[in-house]
């Protein structure tokens, strides 16, 4: 039972344009949610998170936004860049250290 | 500082033999994660530990997995009596506490043959 989905494995977005991934959880208990970007032959690193006490996000060219009511949150990358081209995942986790909980990536492809 | 650094980076082994997969965390990071991502998968949990103690070895697949952490820093994966179905990339996590963000290693990439 996925309680992290991201039902999209591929996006293609043409550069200067925004990226918008998605993501989709069942456990209400989760509180917080990250985002990492993972690049091939590398580990996956740390980009964006948020808390469930608020619904928007931003850092730079990244925005997350959380709806909580429809368990969905969403990546912004805005203006998207070629070397934004990598393996999206979403992640969620509670307070009561339970460890992170993945979704299976989005592949984003950023084409100049 | 150095981030986590995990070796092998590659393992090619026989189907039957033992592994045994390390990893370094980041100085001063008390919580420890495994991951394994299998292809076209998400990252499977594997287990966790707090210090050297492992409050949740929920996802380890079976009992041929088993884990250890020692001294609250260095942790070894041990995979016995490998099977093809264990070819994966195992990544391993620090964190500074189980609320901080995960920084991971660059993986092992574990092929069975």
């Amino acid at each position: 039972d996925q309680q992290v989905k991201q039902n999209s494995p591929s996006l293609s977005v043409q550069e200067g344009r925004i990226s918008i991934l998605n993501c989709d959880y069942t456990n209400s208990m989760f509180d917080y949610f990250l985002w990492y970007k993972k690049y091939p032959a590398e580990g996956p690193t740390f980009l964006i998170s948020i808390s469930s006490i608020k619904d928007k996000n931003e850092d730079g060219r990244f925005t997350v936004f959380l709806n909580k009511s429809a368990k969905h949150l969403s990546l912004h990358i805005v203006p998207s860049q070629p070397g934004d081209s990598a393996v999206y995942f979403c992640a969620a986790g509670d307070s009561g250290n339970t460890p992170l909980v993945f979704g299976k990536g989005t592949r984003l492809s950023v084409i100049a | 500082g150095a981030g986590v650094s995990q070796s092998p980076s590659n393992k090619v082994t026989e189907k039957g033999k033992d592994v045994e997969l390390r990893c370094d965390p980041i100085s001063g990071h008390t919580a420890l994660y495994w991951y394994r991502q299998s292809l076209g998968q998400g990252l499977e949990f594997l287990i966790y530990f707090q210090g050297n103690s492992a409050p949740d070895k929920s996802g380890l697949p079976s009992d041929r997995f088993s884990a250890e952490r020692t001294g609250g820093s260095v942790s070894t994966l041990t995979i016995q009596r490998t099977q093809q179905e264990d070819s994966a990339v195992y990544l391993c996590a620090s964190s500074l506490n189980s609320q901080s963000p995960l920084h991971f290693g660059n993986g092992t990439r574990l092929t069975v043959t």
